[in-house]
């Protein structure tokens, strides 16, 4: 039982590049979300999916588009990398529909560096 | 938009004292999440606090909700080495339906 597992660990990337970022859970959970952390700071939210089929903004989506494929996979594509995107992504995924009112359970991350 | 601030921002402590870190939000929330980082690692869930007043203890941690539904805190005795990271709070005020988190308190301990 994985969990939440993220691809790439790393990637240094050239501004302008495009990339995907995966992500996949196996705990049948409806919900799943993409935060990134900046050194020393807390997380903040870009996009998430309440449920499979659906897609939201958060706090932070600019530079970032979202796609959830099917229940389990859910992916955050930077179409056009700049080095304000340098940071640490988060996947995470929760039970419940209604966001916030349940556990969070984080993937390992990727380290992601645009120059 | 909900304002959250937790502090503080850094706490050095040595190994066997106490420690506490605060979460107070500007709004009414709905419930409170407390994770945990360690450095390196990925935020893991500790707890969640609904009612008013609520507090609730895990071993040497305990977690209180303000009477107010306002505030938090997550209060550790006689910290240990192993419990160096990050703690942030993540408060949902059950508007726009998303889970934002505080800025974090990183905590470190001197053996």
């Amino acid at each position: 039982n994985a969990g939440v597992t993220q691809t790439p660990k790393f990637q240094v990337l050239k501004t302008g590049q495009s990339m995907t970022l995966q992500c996949a859970q196996d705990m049948n959970h409806n919900s799943m979300y993409w935060y990134r952390q900046d050194p020393g700071m807390g997380l903040r939210l870009i996009y998430y999916s309440a449920s499979e089929g659906t897609t939201d903004k958060g706090e932070v989506p600019n530079g970032y588009n979202v796609s959830r494929l099917n229940k389990r996979e859910f992916s955050l594509r930077l179409e056009s990398a700049a080095p304000s995107q340098t940071s640490v992504y988060f996947c995470a995924s929760s039970p419940a529909y209604d966001l916030g009112r349940s556990p969070l359970h984080f993937g390992n991350g990727t380290r992601l560096t645009v120059t | 938009g909900q304002q959250v601030m937790q502090i503080p921002q850094y706490q050095h402590v040595q190994e066997g004292e106490d420690f506490t870190t605060y979460c107070n939000s500007s709004t009414t929330l709905s419930n409170i999440q407390w994770y945990k980082q360690r450095p390196g690692g990925h935020p893991v869930f500790l707890i969640q606090l609904v009612k008013s007043g609520e507090v609730k203890k895990q071993k040497r941690l305990t977690f209180q909700f303000g009477e107010a539904k306002k505030n938090s805190s997550l209060h550790i005795t006689a910290t240990q080495t192993t419990d160096v990271g990050t703690y942030f709070c993540a408060p949902n005020n059950n508007a726009g339906n998303m889970l934002t988190f505080g800025g974090g308190t990183r905590l470190m301990v001197k053996p």
